[in-house]
């Protein structure tokens, strides 16, 4: 068990430009999620999948943002034509069902100048 | 819906003192109850849980909280700090089997040597 893995961990992209981030969850967990958390706030709900199923997305995931989990495993998640206000920390978790206890992976944080 | 509400966005205390984080929650149900801690550019670290057993729950590092549902409440205690408990600290309350935490704004504590 490595825990959960994102990456990168750090990316700077320009205004405009697309950005694709990864997760690898623990591998025996079934659910994974993805938080946004900006500074000075707690993590925001964006979208979870159990398996391959995409559950539940936030209204905070506008049409720029897609996440997908094809073979259950590892998830990415993309942002479109990305704008300064995606700057932020994008915070991956897994757990396995129905232990309600999340193990979060360190982050990729994304600056958009 | 639900929601959390953590007093005090910056809390100092001396080392050895007593630690004292404050969480209060909103749920139309039953809730589980969460404490993380994060440390600087890191991901989250779950301390501990309540999810309707004992109302007194003990997590890593020294950390106890208890779920009070007279009050709403859900604090957070140590005994006694140490110097490397210096970090962010967030509750986060859940429904319906933990799909989907709500995380408070957080509260940053020092420890004063």
């Amino acid at each position: 068990d490595t825990g959960v893995s994102q990456d990168p961990r750090h990316k700077i992209t320009k205004r405009g430009q697309n950005v694709t981030f990864r997760c690898d969850p623990i591998s025996e967990h079934n659910r994974l999620y993805w938080y946004r958390q900006t500074l000075g706030q707690g993590p925001e709900f964006l979208t979870y999948f159990q398996n391959e199923a995409q559950l539940e997305k936030s209204r905070l995931l506008s049409d720029r943002f897609s996440a997908e989990r094809p073979k259950g495993s590892f998830s990415t998640l993309e942002i479109q034509r990305t704008e300064q206000g995606d700057s932020a920390m994008y915070l991956c978790a897994s757990s396995l069902a129905p232990d309600p206890g999340y193990t979060f992976g360190s982050g990729t944080r994304l600056t958009v100048v | 819906a639900q929601s959390v509400t953590q007093l005090g966005s910056h809390v100092s205390v001396s080392e050895g003192a007593l630690v004292l984080l404050r969480c209060n929650y909103s749920s139309s149900v039953p809730p589980y109850l969460f404490w993380y801690v994060q440390y600087p550019n890191q991901g989250l670290q779950l301390l501990l849980k309540y999810t309707s057993a004992a109302t007194l729950v003990k997590g890593i590092n020294g950390f106890e909280a208890e779920f009070k549902k007279s009050e709403t409440s859900f604090h957070l205690t140590k005994p006694s700090a140490h110097m490397r408990d210096a970090a962010e600290y967030f509750c986060a309350v859940s429904v319906y089997g933990g799909n989907k935490l709500v995380f408070g704004a957080g509260t940053i504590l020092r420890v004063k040597s």
